[in-house]
């Protein structure tokens, strides 16, 4: 979806690299999230934010912090990059002001973030 | 949230319905079943969802058992664009703490042949 952007595409790092992946979305939704996929693997949450001033951890935020640094932009940083990090990252948005009632939670993805720590 | 099951693979001729099965034996009242599907390395894309009844849109159907413990998302005319892994997802819906968390298992790997 060309409404949520990622950059870089592509990344190869070395351990021990601080490295820093944007996500940016013209959707205008208020709730972004970070995952990271390894390969033949579903989805795991690594952050999530439902507004600028609120940030909560997912079920594998450990080695990774972010930033919020608007509604429209939600970073995700490795302090210190290790080589199990190597997976595919994903940002998605959603919006809670769809009116479409509280059980409506369609995310929207982002291209994704290959990234090698060598 | 509820643990979903699903095949890890099916096949499927093209143009022919594709019915993908999920099994949630645990899922609790108050509980969306959702499909999303990830054609390869890409970001994963909404197909459809509902609580209770069954659901249809323009990609695809959505029927839940009256139990509530399986479900199975049909394609109704498969194509080749259709190839890709197909999760289930079974989440509440309405809270504050719980609303936007997706949890993907595996997913079925759905491959459309000629």
């Amino acid at each position: 979806d060309a409404d949520v952007t990622q950059t870089p595409r592509n990344r190869i790092t070395k351990t021990g690299k601080r490295i820093m992946l944007e996500c940016s979305q013209t959707k205008g939704h208020d709730r972004m999230y970070w995952y990271r996929q390894d390969p033949g693997l579903g989805l795991r949450l690594i952050y999530y934010s439902f507004d600028v001033k609120d940030i909560n951890k997912g079920e594998i935020s450990d080695g990774y912090s972010v930033s919020r640094q608007a509604q429209a932009k939600f970073s995700l940083s490795l302090e210190s990059a290790i080589p199990n990090q190597t997976a595919l990252y994903f940002c998605a948005t959603s919006d809670t002001s769809l009116g479409r009632g509280t059980s409506y939670n369609e995310q929207f993805f982002g291209p994704g973030t290959r990234l090698t720590v060598l | 949230d509820a643990k979903t099951t699903q095949p890890p693979s099916m096949d499927c001729a093209e143009g022919r319905a594709a019915n993908l099965p999920c099994n949630h034996s645990t899922i609790s009242g108050n509980e969306y079943v959702y499909w999303y599907r990830q054609i390869h390395s890409q970001g994963p894309q909404y197909i459809i969802h509902g609580l209770k009844n069954n659901e249809t849109n323009e990609m695809a159907s959505l029927i839940i058992t009256e139990d509530r413990k399986s479900s199975t998302l049909i394609l109704p005319h498969a194509t080749l664009r259709d190839t890709a892994v197909y999760y289930c997802i079974v989440r509440v819906g309405g809270t504050t703490d719980s609303w936007g968390k997706l949890q993907f298992g595996a997913g079925t790997q759905v491959v459309v042949t000629p």
